[in-house]
């Protein structure tokens, strides 16, 4: 199984903040490489896939990058709808595997 | 437009069986694989396992594999996932998912709203 690696566990931030939470692959993954928010009580939501292709409807002060094993998921200036849990996930092969999550928190 | 509507949440003591379902509506059920991701209580996300109704090829995650069942009904668009013997362990918020095809990602671009089971004795 391929693991998925993310850091930081939590980050501590203030709106207006850029984020920014990397995820690390056992193996290359090429750019199969989704991100997701959640929030308490709610579903997940895809932000981007394909590493860095922006879903429709997210804001684009959300971006990804990366390919291979290293990714990135930048957030440029944080909004209080922002705080919430992060979460990537790699979708080259089963099992599909997710990140641990990282919690962006208040400051 | 695409709907995952899961069934309500489960109370059950361990021991007993529970089969929980996901009924896709607004597309093509048999074009999109259906899997399953755990939360455990405060706790991140966790593939289980993936269905394709259009031919019941079935992907369990060597974790759950022998744990629970995956199946779908594609009379009725609808996917399941069922335990035998319960354990308290398996307390947690269950969802549905359908994977986007490969043009798009391969991502969770929907999900169900989730079914909470809780088993206590």
């Amino acid at each position: 199984d391929i693991q998925m690696t993310q850091s930081p566990s939590s980050v501590s931030a203030s709106v207006g903040d850029r984020v920014t939470i990397t995820c690390r692959a056992s193996q290359d993954i090429s750019t199969r490489l989704a991100w997701y928010q959640q929030k308490p009580g709610k579903a997940p939501k895809l932000l981007i896939h394909t590493a860095s292709s922006l879903q429709n409807g997210v804001p684009s002060r959300f971006s990804g990058s990366g390919s291979g094993t290293d990714f990135t998921l930048t957030i440029s200036s944080l909004q209080t709808e922002d705080f919430a849990t992060y979460y990537c996930q790699q979708a080259i092969s089963f099992p599909r595997t997710f990140g641990q999550g990282t919690k962006v928190e208040v400051k | 437009e695409v709907q995952l509507v899961q069934s309500g949440a489960e109370v059950k003591k361990p021991g007993e069986s529970l089969k929980i379902s996901c009924k896709g509506s607004g597309y093509i059920f048999t074009n999109y694989w259906i899997a399953w991701v755990r939360q455990m209580p405060g706790k991140g996300l966790e593939w289980m396992g993936i269905v394709y109704p259009g031919d019941s090829d079935i992907r369990y995650n060597p974790s759950f594999q022998g744990q629970v069942t995956i199946s779908a009904d594609k009379s009725i668009t609808t996917a399941y996932l069922q335990w035998s013997s319960l354990k308290a362990s398996d307390t947690a918020l269950y969802y549905c998912a359908r994977e986007n095809v490969a043009a798009d990602g391969q991502s969770f671009e929907y999900w169900g709203q989730g079914t909470l089971v809780t088993v206590s004795s």
